[in-house]
This record gives C-alpha cells, structure tokens and sequence, in this order.
C-alpha cells in the first residue's frame, strides 16, 4: 500500500524560509509531486521529482531522497501569497495512480 | 483558469434530489479524474478514465455514478446522497499514465451541501 506523512500546518514570517518536509511509503515509486491549493480553489502543480536530489524553480525548490522515501518543499523569501496548503503527492509505478497526502497548511505571518 | 472547468461551482442539494457535475477540460489530455476533498482528510480518488474507459473504481458507492462521453468531459452523476457526502468534489486531467512530469491538471471543484 501507500502512506504519505506531512505536517498538518506550519507558520513562517514573511521574508524567511521555510521547509515542508514529507515522508511516503510505497509499493512502487514513479515520481514524487507537490501541488500549492488556497481555499476553495484548485490545486496547482508545483514541482515533480522523480530522481534523487534538489529541483530548483525559483523561489520554490523540492529535494527527493528515494532510498529515505523522503522529500522536502523549499520555500524562499516568503510572500503572503504563499499562505495555502501544500500538498506532497507520489505516483506508483505499478497503476499510474497519484496518491495525496492531506497537506500542510502554511501561514505566513507579516 | 487551469485549462479543467467544472460547474457548478457550489451545489446543495436534499438527500432525495438527483444532481450532475460537470467537468471539461481542452487541454489534449486523456484521461480524467474524479476526487473527493473532505476536511482534515487527503484528496480521495473516486475514479479513473483512461481514453473513455473506466480503469478505477475506488470502492465507491453507487449513489455516485460517473460518465465519460468523450476524452473531454466528464460526469459525475448524484442521487440519494448522505449529509456525509458533503465535500469538495475535484475533478482533474492528464495525459495517460498519471501525466508523467506534468501532473495532473486540477478545476476549481465543487463545493457540494447535502441537507
């Protein structure tokens, strides 16, 4: 089966970093995503990782460790626009399937 | 906009009442998705269509009935639901085989009440 673990929520300030980090457990691993979703709007593709290491797009960069089944969201001088949940979602190789964990709600504070 | 529109947008509707959402998407994907946000809980799929066909069906129950006339739109049929039922309803696109490095193309959903 698949399990993906996340913070439930964070708060970082305004201008600061902040790390989201998730762990999954799967049977077959095909690429590891994170999506951004505000309230009551869509989820939206942020990154994909299927090899290991740091994906850098912008201020946003994700990092995978297959081998720890771990992955972490890197989020750099924080607006307050970047209040949303973050979703960290993995693909199986076995169905295609993406599975989501529940998110991490991030506040920024000013 | 993402490229996947689904109306309504909100919908409540009584426990005996008979409702469709609609999902579209002209993105050039084929296949479609449907899941269910509930609070506090990940993002439940519901099912799969791969190229009009059904390829998941994740133990859903039947009060729940989806259609896929075409590669570009999808149903989500509704009759006889639970208060339970109440949830944010997602519908998303890819190409086949989960979409590889692009993901999966999420609508805004809908929000739906039952009372």
């Amino acid at each position: 089966g698949q399990n993906i673990d996340q913070p439930t929520e964070m708060t970082a300030t305004e201008g600061a970093i902040v790390q989201i980090n998730c762990t999954y457990q799967t049977s077959g691993f095909n690429g590891l995503f994170w999506y951004q979703q505000h309230a009551g709007e869509a989820p939206t593709f942020l990154s994909y990782n299927v090899l290991d290491g740091l994906e850098e797009k912008g201020r946003f960069s994700s990092f995978l460790s297959r081998s720890k089944g771990y992955s972490y969201l890197l989020l750099k001088e924080l607006q307050m626009k970047d209040s949303a949940s973050y979703l960290c979602a993995v693909r199986s190789n076995r169905d295609d399937k993406i599975i989501f964990g529940k998110g991490t709600r991030l506040h920024i504070l000013p | 906009e993402t490229g996947v529109t689904q109306t309504p947008r909100h919908l409540v509707m009584g426990m005996t009442n008979k409702k469709s959402l609609k999902c579209e998407q002209h993105l050039g994907h084929n296949a479609m998705y449907w899941y269910k946000q509930s609070a506090k809980k990940p993002l439940e799929l519901m099912f799969v269509y791969n190229f009009k066909e059904q390829t998941e069906n994740n133990s859903v129950p039947s009060r729940f009935s989806p259609e896929c006339p075409n590669s570009s739109h999808l149903f989500l049929h509704l009759h006889t639901l639970q208060p339970e039922d109440s949830a944010l309803y997602l519908c998303a696109s890819s190409h086949a085989g989960g979409g590889q490095g692009d993901g999966y193309t999420f609508g805004s959903g809908t929000r739906l009440t039952v009372v």
